[in-house]
This record gives structure tokens, sequence and C-alpha cells, in this order.
């Protein structure tokens, strides 16, 4: 079966500091998309960054990036430069077949000033 | 385009009524997609539309859950006879892509507590 598993339920963050949220993943395909999201407290979900399996080169969106390593079947998102914004819960995400997505349990991320 | 709208935001019942919520997905969008989330767990699937075509429902979907999408547009999640269980977040989520590749854009969600 295909799962998403996050193994942090919370983590905190000095403002400024680096932060990596871990995602670890089980599939038997190939070819496929990751996804982290976030969901501010309160506020719709939102998509952070997505990655292509087939693609080596990691992904990367402003302070946003990710360490994918296919082999491991990992998925890591490193917080740069942290701000008080970052703080929500971040969840990673796979599609399973075309559309419907498997979502980990999810990170509160805590932003400290 | 506003994004995808959900309402009501919040809906609190009394066990056994039903209840109907209802999505706006981006116009454009011909995927649709109802999840529903629980407090500390990350959203699980229900159903899924393709234009006016309900092309899969969860097992967690139960013959009280029943989700239309008229003419390929809005779409309405009804449950009956609403059970304390029920109370959860229920997240609506279209797409364009066919791939899976491009992520979803999602609603606010409608908080739904059972008493």
């Amino acid at each position: 079966a295909q799962t998403v598993t996050q193994s942090q339920p919370e983590m905190s963050v000095q403002e400024a500091e680096t932060v990596t949220l871990s995602c670890t993943y089980d599939t038997s395909e190939s070819d496929y998309y990751l996804f982290w999201y976030k969901q501010p407290p309160s506020r719709q979900m939102i998509l952070v960054i997505r990655q292509e399996a087939y693609k080596q080169q990691n992904a990367t969106e402003n302070r946003f990036s990710v360490n994918f390593q296919k082999a491991a079947k990992s998925f890591s998102l490193k917080i740069s430069d942290s701000q008080l914004g970052d703080a929500a819960m971040y969840f990673c995400a796979y599609p399973s077949g075309t559309y419907k997505y498997i979502f980990g349990t999810g990170t509160r991320l805590k932003v400290l000033a | 385009d506003t994004g995808v709208s959900q309402n009501p935001r919040h809906k609190i019942t009394k066990r056994g009524q039903n209840v109907t919520f209802r999505c706006d997905p981006i116009s454009e969008h011909n995927r649709l997609y109802w999840y529903r989330q629980t407090l500390g767990q990350g959203p699980e699937f229900l159903t899924y539309f393709q234009n006016e075509a309900q092309l899969e429902k969860s097992r967690l979907l139960s013959d009280r859950f029943s989700a239309e999408r008229p003419k390929g547009s809005f779409s309405t999640l009804e449950i009956q006879r609403t059970e304390q269980g029920d109370s959860a977040m229920y997240l609506c989520a279209s797409s364009l892509d066919s791939r899976g590749s491009g992520g979803y854009t999602f609603g606010s969600g409608t908080r739904l507590t059972v008493v």
C-alpha cells in the first residue's frame, strides 16, 4: 500500500534560522510527483513546492527547497531564513494514480521570534 | 477568479440531522475533489469528479454520504443522519491537470461539528 510518513509531529525554529521537515513515502511507481502543502491556522491549504521524481535536480522555490532521495524514498523540505509567517502545519503529499493524493499526518512548525 | 469557494465555513448540527456543503471550484478546472480532515491528521480522500462524472468514492464514504456535481460546475456534499464521528473539516479542491503533477487548489473548508 502507498503510504506517506511524517515522523515529526512538531518542530520549532528561531526566526531567520533554517529548519528541515522530514517525509518518507512508499510506492512501487517510478514516475510520480511529490508535494509539500502549507496549512496556516484557520486558513486554506496552499502548495509550497513540488518535485518530479524523474528529475534528479532538487526543486527550489525562493526560501523553500527539497532534498529528494528517490532510492531512499525520502522527500524533506528545507525552509531557509524562517519567517513568522511560515508558522503552519506542513503536509507531504503523494498522488496515488493520477489524481488522488495521500497525505502525511503533518508537522506543526512553530517560528520563534 | 477568486479561487475555490466553500460554504458554509462552519456548521453545527444535532446528531441525526442532514447537512449539505457546497463547493465552487475554479471555473476552468474540470476536476473536483472532496477530502475530510480530522484533528491532528492529514486530509483523507473521499471522492473525485471529472466534469460531472463521479469517478471514485472512498470506502470512507458510507451510504449516508452523497456527492454531486451537476453540469460539471459546483459540487455538493450531503451527509444524512449525521453522527458525532462525522465531525471534521471537509475540504474541497480542484485541478485542471490530468496527471496529478500540477497540484490542487484547495478551498478554506467547511468545519462540521455534530453535537
